[in-house]
């Protein structure tokens, strides 16, 4: 069975530039996050989507981060203009409904941002 | 809100000696817990989870207990080897998994031969 995949896996960019990151979860889980892992921290929720539709986005910062999941599959998080403090590793992950799932989430093996 | 509370790493061990890595959580209602481990180079991927007061977790060699008195999730392993050094995060989930996980900050375990 195939896993999260993400791209890229490393990105540098200038401060103010923008970038995006791509998944494409495990096959027919419906729910998909992005968490943000700054070195050093835990993951951090940034946004949770159920198919096509966001369940919680309160820890996004909407002035500069975007996130969409067109069709239910894929997923794009876009920032613009990035930040220093944006610099950590960005996780994808994809899970079957918490009642089926038992909260087991699947992860990628992330995308490194770098901002100068 | 939920926090999880993890103790400090790095922890250096010889290898064939007992760990023990300490997560105390604080949430509503009754959340289930976990342990993730990122090995070197490889993503985040499930250790062990229990989803219910007293229930023990198990996986490769590890265990957790539940402990909802003392709102802990206390990782051990009888003998670690080399292959165990990784970096482990403890995490809860509650609100029905509306809320995503919640996780540690980490705990980077190094086993020395």
């Amino acid at each position: 069975e195939a896993g999260v995949a993400q791209s890229p896996r490393y990105k540098i960019i200038e401060k103010r530039q923008s970038v995006a990151f791509w998944c494409n979860p495990i096959s027919g889980h419906a729910t998909l996050y992005w968490y943000q892992q700054i070195l050093g921290q835990g993951p951090k929720l940034l946004i949770q989507f159920q198919n096509n539709g966001v369940v919680d986005d309160s820890q996004l910062p909407k002035d500069r981060f975007s996130a969409e999941r067109l069709k239910g599959v894929d997923s794009t998080l876009k920032i613009q203009p990035a930040k220093l403090e944006d610099s950590a590793v960005y996780l994808c992950a994809s899970s079957l409904p918490f009642r089926r799932g038992a909260g087991e989430l699947f992860f990628g093996e992330g995308s490194r941002l770098t901002v100068l | 809100g939920n926090s999880v509370t993890q103790m400090e790493g790095p922890v250096t061990l010889s290898e064939e000696a007992f760990l023990t890595i300490n997560c105390t959580y604080t949430a509503t209602g009754y959340p289930s817990l976990f342990w993730y481990v990122q090995y070197p180079g490889e993503g985040l991927q499930l250790l062990l989870k229990a989803t219910k007061a007293d229930d023990k977790g198990s996986n490769k060699g590890f265990e957790a207990t539940y402990r909802k008195e003392t709102t802990s999730f206390h990782l051990e392993k009888g003998s670690v080897q080399v292959s165990d050094s990784a970096v482990y995060f403890c995490a809860l989930m509650s609100g029905g998994g509306a809320d995503g996980l919640t996780f540690g900050k980490g705990t980077h375990l190094i086993i020395q031969p």
